[in-house]
C-alpha cells in the first residue's frame, strides 16, 4: 500500500513571507508526484506533474523540486498572499501509471494580511 | 471551460435514507474516479471506472455502497442505506488516463 505523507498538517503565515512544505512518499517503484491546490468550497486543481529526480516546476510565486532517491517534494511559496490560503495535496500513483492517484491528507495553509 | 459537475452540491438525510450521487464527467474523458474526503482519512479512492467499465472498487463498504456509469455522461455513487459515518465530501474527477483527475466541486453528504 503506497503511504504519501504531507507535513505540517496546517502552517499560518503573514502576507509576504515565503514558505515551504513537504510531500513525502516511498523512493522504490517511483513513478509521478502530483500537486493539488484545492481552495475551500471549490475543487482541488493540479498544479504540477513532476516524473525525474532533481525536476523542479514553477507556476508563477509557487515553484516545487523533487528528490525520487529519498522520497521527498517540496513546495515553496515566495511572497504569501491570502488569495494563496489553501490545501495543498500531494498524490501519487498507487502502483504504477495504470493505477489511480493516492492522496496525502494535505497542508492546510493560512496566509494573514 | 470544460469541467466535471457534480449534484447535489449539498445534502442532508436522515440515517437509513438513500443518497444518490450523480457526477457529469468532462466530454472525452473515459476515466471516471469517486473519492471521498474526511478530517481523518483525507482523500480516499472509492472507486474508478475506465471506458465505463468499473475497475476497482475495493475502497467502497460493499454493502451499503455502490457506483455505476450508465453512459458515457453520467456516474453515480448510490449509499442505501446511509449512517452518519458516511458524512463527507465525495469528489468525482475525470481523466483521459489514470492518473490525470480533474475534479468536481464536490459533494457535501451530512447524514444525522
Amino acid at each position: 500500500i503506497l503511504n504519501v505523507e504531507q507535513s505540517p498538517q496546517s502552517l499560518h503565515v503573514q502576507e509576504g513571507d515565503s514558505t515551504n512544505f513537504t510531500c513525502s512518499f516511498p523512493s522504490s517503484n517511483f513513478y509521478a508526484l502530483h500537486w493539488y491546490r484545492w481552495e475551500t468550497a471549490k475543487s482541488p486543481e493540479a498544479l504540477f506533474v513532476m516524473t525525474l529526480n532533481g525536476d523542479e516546476k514553477k507556476k508563477g510565486r509557487i515553484s516545487a523540486t523533487l528528490n525520487t532517491k529519498e522520497g521527498y517534494s517540496y513546495l515553496y511559496i515566495k511572497g504569501s498572499q491570502p488569495e494563496d490560503s489553501a490545501t495543498y495535496l500531494c498524490a501519487s500513483p498507487r502502483n504504477s501509471g495504470n493505477t489511480p492517484l493516492v492522496f496525502g491528507k494535505g497542508t492546510r495553509l493560512s496566509v494573514i494580511a | 471551460d470544460a469541467r466535471v459537475t457534480q449534484t447535489p452540491r449539498h445534502k442532508v438525510t436522515e440515517m437509513g435514507q438513500e443518497v444518490t450521487m450523480r457526477c457529469q464527467p468532462i466530454l472525452g474523458h473515459n476515466t471516471v474516479f469517486w473519492y471521498r474526503q474526511t478530517m481523518m482519512q483525507g482523500l480516499e479512492l472509492l472507486a474508478y471506472f475506465r471506458n465505463r467499465a468499473p475497475l476497482d472498487d475495493s475502497g467502497m463498504p460493499k454493502d451499503r455502497f455502490s457506483a455505476e456509469m450508465p453512459d458515457a455522461t453520467l456516474a453515480t455513487l448510490k449509499i442505501q442505506p446511509s449512517e452518519p459515518r458516511d458524512s463527507a465530501v465525495y469528489f468525482c474527477a475525470s481523466g483521459l488516463s489514470y492518473t490525470e483527475a480533474f475534479f468536481g466541486q464536490g459533494t457535501r453528504l451530512t447524514v444525522v
